[in-house]
């Protein structure tokens, strides 16, 4: 089974700096790649996705992502972080055989 | 338009004990399925369905039943409940297999 990585476990920031979340999967085949916010009590919700196309996807509240197949990755971005930001953030991918695959998220902290 | 809707939010359970979580979508999706999060784990799949009738196991299925009888309702049931089991349960539903996934708000669920 394929499995996902996110290397930092917690990320603190202040407002304004720019972030960057990494996520690296091991599946070699077709992916379709996720990224999900999950706020304070609040269940996940989804930030972007990839499936085919541009590799630089761009998602809601100013994030983006981009798919870099040769290093099989799909790292989060967003040039200016806000407080609101804070919360976990996580990777998906799911295969051709349809197995989707969570990493283990992501914590950020926007300090104001 | 309510979505994924997930009872109960809190549950305590003493070890041996059975219970059932309730999940239920009002969207029409195909897809739905059973996700227990874990710190530093991510979310783990433990059952899915891809329609009425039809489940099959995820990641983590050990210790869990899963039934389908309508498109609206997805039931988790613990048989005997073990400490092992104390997590965050999330259900997900989506238009179809490989669609991002819709979460419901999530039921913490406490085995002593």
């Amino acid at each position: 089974a394929q499995s996902v990585s996110q290397h930092n476990h917690h990320v603190i920031l202040s407002e304004a700096a720019s972030l960057e979340l990494g996520c690296n999967y091991s599946y070699g085949g077709t992916v379709n790649l996720f990224w999900y916010v999950q706020y304070p009590g609040q269940h996940l919700q989804l930030l972007l996705k990839y499936f085919s196309g541009d590799p630089l996807v761009k998602g809601i509240k100013g994030f983006e992502a981009e798919f870099i197949k040769s290093k099989f990755s799909f790292n989060l971005r967003k040039p200016s972080v806000q407080w609101s930001d804070t919360a976990e953030y996580f990777c998906a991918v799911r295969d051709n055989n349809n197995d989707m695959r969570f990493g283990a998220g992501t914590r950020l902290t926007v300090k104001p | 338009n309510a979505g994924v809707t997930q009872t109960p939010k809190f549950q305590v359970l003493k070890t041996g004990q059975s219970m059932t979580l309730q999940c239920a979508q009002d969207m029409n999706h195909e897809y739905m399925s059973w996700y227990r999060q874990d710190p530093g784990m991510g979310l783990r799949l433990i059952h899915y369905s891809v329609g009425a009738g039809i489940t099959d196991q995820g990641e983590v299925p050990n210790g869990y039943n899963v039934s389908r009888s309508t498109t609206e309702d997805f039931p988790l049931r613990l048989l005997s409940a073990a400490p092992s089991q104390t997590s965050v349960y999330f259900c997900a539903s989506s238009p179809y297999l490989n669609s991002p996934l819709h979460f419901g708000n999530g039921t913490r669920l406490t085995v002593t």
